[in-house]
């Protein structure tokens, strides 16, 4: 199985500031790398999909970039509304992995 | 776009469950469609795809044999059966649209305990 690892595993930042998420693959999955955010007791949404695509209705301050087995999620200008936690997954190989998930608190 | 899940529920270990997700607001028929489950505290852990059809299905090693995923695109609904439930089977069960998971339900909650 392909092992995604996200780090950091949580950050706390202030309102306003650049944040970056690292998810590193244990090989190669091209672009086949998605970025879900889950709210706490909400279902996950999308963010980004192969690997830098937004999905509609997602704020212009979520950017994914990365190719091969290294990827980032920035948010830019955080704001209040993104406390959550943040996934990344592959769909390059069965089984369809995700990373442990990097919480993001406000600080 | 709307998906709905239900079928959850209290099961005892080796009992069984059917989980139900009720889509509407798209032509279900035209997409595949895969279940993700959560453990209490934990990630998310991707256990099975069914494509528009129905006539390509795989599954997490840690449920195959155990579990049946199906569609009945006359119904605008997707199933999942599951079996000889374990105690690390408990979790909330999600279901969403395409393999990337566009959009999701609310989640149904199955816990496994004597």
């Amino acid at each position: 199985d392909i092992q995604m690892t996200q780090s950091p595993s949580s950050l706390s930042a202030s309102v306003g500031d650049r944040v970056t998420i690292t998810c590193r693959a244990s090989q190669s999955i091209s672009s086949y790398l998605n970025w879900f955010q889950q709210k706490p007791g909400k279902a996950p949404k999308v963010l980004i999909y192969a690997a830098s695509s937004l999905q509609s209705g997602v704020p212009s301050r979520f950017s994914g970039s990365g190719s091969g087995t290294d990827f980032t999620l920035t948010i830019n200008s955080l704001q209040p509304e993104d406390l959550a936690t943040y996934y990344c997954q592959q769909i390059f190989t069965l089984p369809w992995t995700f990373g442990q998930g990097t919480k993001v608190e406000i600080k | 776009v709307q998906l709905v899940e239900s079928g959850g529920g209290l099961v005892q270990p080796g009992g069984s469950l059917r989980l139900s997700c009720a889509a509407s607001g798209f032509t279900f028929s035209s997409y595949s469609m895969i279940w993700v489950r959560q453990a209490p505290g934990k990630g998310l852990e991707w256990i099975s795809y069914i494509n528009r059809s129905g006539s390509t299905i795989y599954y997490a090693d840690s449920v195959k044999g155990r579990f049946t995923i199906s569609r009945d695109n006359a119904k605008d609904s997707l199933y999942l059966q599951i079996d000889s439930l374990r105690d690390e089977d408990t979790a909330v069960y999600y279901c969403a649209r395409e393999r990337w998971g566009d959009y999701w339900g609310q989640g149904t909650q199955v816990t496994v305990s004597s």
